[in-house]
């Protein structure tokens, strides 16, 4: 079935160290990848998107890698710090729904000081 | 603030009661959503409303229902709830295309946190 699914349930990474989330995706057939932040006590929060035919995208202190190859997402935050330490999701917005999005499980991030 | 507050943020209920949900968004958005969030579940679709109509019921059982008055608010009527319903229920809203690309970026409130006792 689709499915879009997340590798690492927790991640714990140094404060100061970059962090890399990723996210597997079973389906092709969708226009915009998005990836969402949710802390604790808060919906989930917008955080950067990337476009099915681009391979990279970069934001303040993150970025997305889209591989279409492998069906692989993953989301980089430079210098991270204690504020990044939340839930990280990754979703997929298909080509054919406009308004359904499909969310994987997320992946928690900790971060040590 | 995202732009879209929901009430109340808390909510304890029996199994006998009957409550509703609010939400509200600021954004002027023409979609809402309303989404169960368990415990190591992903994010749940329970209902779309797109300009007003409900578009989307992911076959949610019916002590849930929705209500859609205009495209700022958004209700979730609840009664007669089970154990298993205790949950975070997200409210969202985006503004949806009416032909592809489709970029569907959703804003979501804070959520109800919903025990049901």
């Amino acid at each position: 079935g689709e499915s879009v699914g997340l590798h690492l349930p927790t991640l714990s990474v140094q404060e100061g160290d970059n962090s890399i989330i990723n996210c597997a995706y079973s389906n092709s057939a969708s226009d915009y990848f998005i990836w969402y932040k949710q802390e604790s006590g808060k919906g989930p929060q917008f955080i950067i998107d990337i476009r099915s035919n681009m391979d990279k995208r970069q934001g303040q202190r993150v970025t997305v890698l889209l591989n279409k190859t492998v069906k692989h997402l993953s989301l980089q935050i430079a210098a991270t710090q204690p504020g990044d330490s939340a839930v990280y999701f990754c979703a997929e917005n298909r080509m054919d729904s406009s308004y359904k999005l499909i969310f994987g499980s997320g992946t928690r991030l900790l971060v040590r000081p | 603030e995202t732009g879209v507050t929901q009430t109340p943020r808390h909510l304890v209920m029996g199994m006998t009661n009957k409550k509703s949900l609010k939400c509200e968004q600021h954004l002027g958005h023409n979609a809402m959503y309303w989404y169960k969030q368990s415990a190591k579940k992903p994010l749940e679709l329970m209902f779309v409303y797109s300009l007003e109509e409900r578009v989307e019921n992911n076959s949610v059982p019916s002590r849930f229902s929705p209500e859609c008055p205009n495209s700022s608010h958004l209700f979730l009527h609840l009664h007669t709830l089970q154990p298993e319903d205790s949950a975070l229920y997200l409210c969202a809203s985006s503004q949806v295309a009416s032909s592809p690309p489709y970029k569907n970026i959703q804003y979501f409130g804070a959520g109800t946190r919903l025990s049901v006792l």
